[in-house]
């Protein structure tokens, strides 16, 4: 069981725009930043988005994050069929139970 | 540009521990950074194994803590994970990547591709 719980799979159609939620606790996506990672089937996983909205150099401006409080969001627009790969939400966690990174336990977007 | 590769044996007896290193280039590992471990059991999701910063500082998953140790060789600019008592249950692909300046601060870019290691007598 993930620490942060994300829906297992999302679709969409070529060209349309699809969201994936990451829910988490006040000890982790409400106190620190959400990072999204996109794992392209057979690769390692690569930074989509750092620092709940901010997108590395080369990732494409379709993809955009959000975060409000114990919760984020990552948004694909005008979805294309590359896209297709599984997504993670990732946090630092300051728990009393022990303090490290946290992910979710990952989305598979499909793009039929 | 900054390249990580891992490298260690594919197959570990059951009881046993795992021994993974993994080799940075582009980049020297006395930069400040952090650098993790992170593994994928086949079909299943991302687990934080541990950090550790040049200093040899480091921070470990707490469900792991007992088995695990990071340590960092600046002469090789390598670092390399420590597994012990494995079972089954750490069977998976594992990774390594650079962190952030801090252990709770940055993200994990770039990664390595990762190497499956299958725990099995």
């Amino acid at each position: 069981q993930s620490v942060l719980t994300q829906p297992p799979s999302a679709s969409g159609t070529p060209g349309q725009r699809v969201t994936i939620s990451c829910s988490g606790s006040s000890s982790n996506i409400g106190s620190n930043f959400v990072y999204w990672y996109q794992q392209l089937p057979g690769t390692a996983p690569k930074l989509l988005i750092y620092r709940n909205n901010q997108r590395p150099s080369g990732v494409p401006d379709r993809f955009s994050g959000s975060k409000s409080g114990t919760s984020a969001s990552l948004a694909v627009s005008g979805l294309r069929s590359e896209d297709e790969a599984d997504y993670y939400c990732a946090a630092w966690d300051d728990s009393l139970s022990g303090r490290g990174w946290v992910f979710g336990g990952g989305t598979k977007l499909a793009v039929l | 540009q900054v390249q990580l590769q891992e490298s260690g044996p594919g197959l570990v007896k059951p009881s046993e521990t795992l021994s993974l290193s993994c080799t940075v280039s582009g980049y020297s590992i006395n930069t400040g950074y952090y650098w993790g471990w992170i593994r994928q059991p086949p079909g299943k999701g991302l687990e934080w194994i541990g950090s550790i910063h040049q200093s040899g500082s480091g921070y470990y998953n707490p469900s792991l803590k007992r088995r695990v140790s990071i340590s960092v060789d600046t002469s090789k600019n390598q670092f390399s994970l420590k597994l012990t008592s494995v079972t089954a249950a750490d069977t998976a692909v594992y990774f390594c990547a650079r962190g952030g300046i801090g252990p709770a601060q940055g993200w994990f870019d770039p990664w390595g591709q990762g190497t499956l290691v299958t725990v099995s007598s």
